[in-house]
């Protein structure tokens, strides 16, 4: 059964500082995993999307890493500011015959940044 | 603004009832994702049209349903709804399968 776990659970930073967001999965076979954040209450936007053969993207001060020999991503943010504030939520695809692709969601980190 | 589209934004009904929601993608987006945000169960992938037919099946009970119009839109449709069923409901459409999934604002269901 694909899974997507993630940690931690919620995280609480200062304004100003970095931090480390971790996903494992075991989604097979593999097609691209993607980082989202969702604010309370609105619709999930895409931070970053990577495939199998990349192992680094990053979106202003959004970089996500990953691995595939271990099933590990991770999304660091740095330079935290209090708009960071919200859950951030894996996402890894798997391709089924026919082109289609089945997402599964990890349960998202909800990380609050305080002044 | 995302460009997805979703009414209606709030909707409280009771069990037993049926409810349509409704969602308009992109303009030009072919791909049309449903998913069910819990509070503790996180967003789960129900079920993906692509022009007008079904191409992915996720965690979808039986009593719910969609289609996908000629015009594009997609109708999720929820019947026998149970207190359980409460949730915030998410569209997502995509260009094409392998790219950015775009969401939706979100119908917030509750059942009373």
């Amino acid at each position: 059964k694909n899974q997507v776990e993630q940690s931690p659970q919620s995280l609480i930073i200062l304004e100003g500082k970095n931090c480390t967001l971790q996903c494992n999965y075991t989604v097979s076979p593999f097609s691209n995993l993607r980082w989202y954040k969702q604010d309370t209450g609105r619709g999930p936007v895409s931070l970053t999307i990577m495939t199998f053969s990349e192992n680094t993207k990053s979106n202003g001060r959004y970089t996500a890493t990953l691995d595939a020999d271990t099933k590990q991503s991770s999304l660091h943010i740095t330079a935290s500011q209090l708009s960071d504030s919200a859950s951030y939520i894996c996402v890894v695809s798997d391709r089924k015959s026919g082109g289609s692709y089945i997402p599964t969601f990890g349960r998202g980190t909800s990380l609050i940044v305080h002044p | 603004d995302s460009g997805v589209t979703q009414t209606p934004k709030h909707l409280i009904t009771a069990t037993g009832q049926r409810v349509t929601l409704r969602c308009s993608p992109r303009s030009g987006d072919l791909s049309v994702y449903w998913y069910q945000q819990s509070l503790d169960q996180g967003l789960q992938f129900l079920i993906q049209y692509y022009n007008g037919e079904e191409r992915a099946k996720g965690n979808i009970l039986e009593r719910f349903s969609a289609q996908q119009f000629p015009d594009l839109h997609s109708e999720l449709n929820l019947s026998s709804l149970e207190l359980g069923d409460s949730a915030l409901y998410f569209c997502a459409s995509s260009a094409q399968w392998s790219t950015e999934a775009f969401f939706g604002q979100g119908t917030r269901l509750t059942v009373v």
